[in-house]
């Protein structure tokens, strides 16, 4: 089963570019790398999704390395409303289950 | 369009009392899934459904069960409450498993 590791948490200033790193080098070849985001005492929310090459949306755009073993999400100007759990998730969960696999993700600290 | 509706918000239970947390959504989506979420922790899925009439086990399924007998409603009922279950639960639904959309969540506090 793919799985992810990131950093437990992170601090940026507002209205500079956040970085949030994934690594998931056991990611297969036809696996999309999901991202999610978890505002405070709401449900997760959408974010991106890639499978080779990087993506861009209205929210946020997503680096996906060469070798597809790590990938990078970007919020090019950070709003204190992105302050949130960001979720790097594989497309399914252990056992064949048809759902998402949440790890603790990484906790984005935004600094006014 | 309304989303992902779960109903209630708050519920508080006695341990050994059953009770169905609601969840429906309005975007004829086929893939619905219901997670919880520990103090701290990542979500975990309990139960999914890829269509009306199929269902299945996720990683936390031990006393809950499901049925999905239309293709808006997924309900998720606690058999006998055990204080274990504190917790809050979340509904999901998708069109194509890409963009889950999620529900507000039930706090639940069995005591």
């Amino acid at each position: 089963d793919a799985k992810t590791t990131q950093p437990n948490s992170m601090e940026s200033n507002e209205e500079e570019p956040v970085h949030l790193p994934c690594n998931h080098s056991t990611i297969s070849g036809t696996d999309y790398i999901h991202w999610y985001r978890q505002l405070p005492s709401q449900g997760p929310e959408y974010v991106i999704h890639g499978l080779t090459s990087n993506v861009n949306n209205r929210m946020a755009s997503l680096a996906i390395a060469e070798d597809r073993k790590s990938s990078t999400l970007i919020l090019h100007r950070a709003t204190l409303r992105d302050a949130a759990v960001y979720y790097c998730i594989p497309p399914y969960s252990g056992g064949g289950a048809d759902g998402l696999t949440f790890g603790k993700g990484t906790h984005l600290i935004i600094q006014p | 369009n309304a989303g992902v509706t779960q109903t209630p918000k708050f519920q508080v239970l006695k341990t050994g009392q059953s009770m169905t947390l609601q969840c429906a959504q309005d975007m004829n989506h086929e893939y619905m899934s219901w997670y919880r979420q520990d103090p701290g922790m990542g979500l975990r899925l309990i139960h999914y459904s890829v269509g009306a009439g199929i269902t299945d086990q996720g990683e936390v399924p031990n006393g809950y069960n499901v049925s999905r007998s239309t293709t808006e409603d997924f309900p998720l009922r606690l058999l006998s409450a055990a204080p274990s279950q504190t917790s809050v639960y979340f509904c999901a639904s998708s069109y194509n498993r890409v963009g889950y959309t999620f529900g507000s969540g039930t706090r639940l506090t069995v005591v």
